[in-house]
């Protein structure tokens, strides 16, 4: 079946533009997840999704990130007036749902540069 | 304090021999779970092995296994009769029930295999 499906797979960008990415989880995935990787580094967890729940976004790292997700589906991310920092691949998960033997299946990431 | 700890940056291993990757964790929620993903140098991020905090045995999947070691806290990885396709990055990573489904990775060690 269908893996989690992320949009675009590069975006190059010019420092202060904003830019929105895309995640498609696995159908019938409850569970949502949104992760920074910056080069040579481990995945810094950002933002997750769990049904109809309010979503943890205690790992936004400023308030120029964003994300939402729509009819329990497809999620946007968000990042405002970007900063070359902000430069790294950010990959999404997905998971049936939030119990702890649940793995979460990622996307090939969208790998954002900020020039 | 670093809840994921994994100390070596690199590894070689002979082909056909097996290698233990290191991993230590820190946490006092008693329920949590423990997970590798691999990371090839194409950037998919592939689940290989999971440990809950209250299994009994440790956890194999064909050529891994996880080395867990609850006292100590430590789950080390095991890959047996590695093989050319082993060479990728490696990350240990565990979701603490009481802090919902984020994944927190350690920052990976890299496994080179030698023919």
């Amino acid at each position: 079946g269908a893996g989690v499906s992320q949009s675009p797979s590069n975006k190059v960008t010019e420092k202060g533009k904003d830019v929105e990415l895309r995640c498609d989880p696995i159908s019938g995935h409850t569970a949502l997840y949104w992760y920074r990787q910056s080069l040579g580094q481990g995945l810094e967890f950002l933002i997750y999704f769990q049904g109809n729940s309010a979503p943890d976004k205690s790992g936004l790292p400023s308030d120029r990130f964003s994300a939402e997700r729509t009819g329990g589906s497809v999620s946007t991310l968000t990042i405002q007036r970007t900063q070359q920092e902000d430069s790294a691949v950010y990959l999404c998960a997905s998971s049936e749902g939030q119990v702890n033997n649940q793995p979460q299946h990622f996307g090939d990431g969208t790998r954002l540069s900020i020039l | 304090a670093q809840k994921i700890t994994q100390t070596q940056p690199g590894m070689f291993v002979q082909e056909k021999e097996a290698v233990t990757l290191d991993c230590t964790y820190d946490t006092s929620d008693p329920s949590y779970g423990l997970f590798w993903y691999k990371q090839p140098s194409s950037g998919e991020m592939i689940f290989l092995i999971y440990q809950g905090s209250y299994d009994q045995q440790n956890a194999t999947e064909g050529r891994y296994s996880l080395n867990f070691q609850k006292a100590r806290k430590s789950a080390n990885l095991v890959i047996s009769a590695s093989q050319l396709g082993d060479s990728a990055m490696y990350f240990c990573a565990m979701r603490e029930n009481n802090q919902g489904g984020k994944l927190i990775f350690g920052q990976g060690t890299e496994l080179s295999v030698k023919p």
